[in-house]
């Protein structure tokens, strides 16, 4: 059965900090990444994903995925309060239409 | 660009009543549709998929339904509801294997 592992939390961060949200999962023929953010009582927003090992920058964010290590990671520069949510990575296999989700890492951004 | 609809936003419902969740995309032709429903304090469940018209994979036995009668239109339906059929239910679409996915606004279900 293939597993994506997440730490609940919640993580807690002061404004300005990085932020650093992880995932491990099992399926060694994973090949796509995806992490989301989802606030409170809203719908999950796709912010990153990443195909390919090493790192991927899209402003204030780094996705950063070890498949040897099967280990993939958010990074959350300069954190701020509207960053507080909780993010959920999927994974997907190969050829698949089904990724699997993790259950989600809850971020506090303090001021 | 893509938009994808839910409606209702929310909806309350006695036990046993029949239910209709009807969920739209725009902007893209044969997209992969799925309907997950999120509990409170839960992850994402997997409920249904569809990769085209009439093409249904079902991933979990239980009283709900769903149906693809036009390429970008699906329905969830349930005969009668339970109890724990509460919960957030949420569509999503993807253009293809190994894509992203992309959710839409979601149906926020209190069954009474």
């Amino acid at each position: 059965q293939k597993e994506v592992e997440q730490n609940s939390g919640p993580l807690s961060v002061p404004e300005g900090a990085i932020a650093s949200l992880n995932c491990t999962y099992s399926d060694r023929g994973s090949q796509s990444f995806f992490w989301y953010r989802q606030y409170s009582g809203k719908s999950p927003e796709l912010i990153m994903f990443i195909y390919s090992n090493g790192d991927k920058e899209d402003g204030r964010f780094t996705a950063q995925l070890n498949k040897a290590s099967q280990y993939v990671s958010l990074l959350i520069r300069d954190s701020q309060p509207s960053d507080s949510a909780t993010y959920l990575c999927a994974v997907m296999s190969g050829g698949s239409y089904i990724p699997t989700f993790g259950r989600g890492t809850s971020l506090i951004v303090h001021p | 660009s893509q938009t994808i609809h839910q409606w209702p936003a929310t909806l309350v419902q006695p036990v046993g009543s029949p239910l209709s969740l009807e969920c739209t995309v725009e902007g893209t032709s044969n997209p992969n549709l799925y309907w997950y429903r999120q509990a409170a304090g839960r992850g994402l469940q997997l409920l249904f998929y569809s990769v085209g018209i009439g093409q249904i994979s079902s991933e979990v036995p239980q009283n709900l339904s769903a149906s693809r009668p036009q390429d970008r239109q699906f329905i969830l339906s349930s005969k009668k509801l339970l109890l724990s059929d509460s919960g957030f239910y949420l569509c999503a679409w993807n253009s293809g294997r190994d894509n992203e996915q992309f959710f839409g606004p979601g149906t926020r279900l209190t069954v009474l």
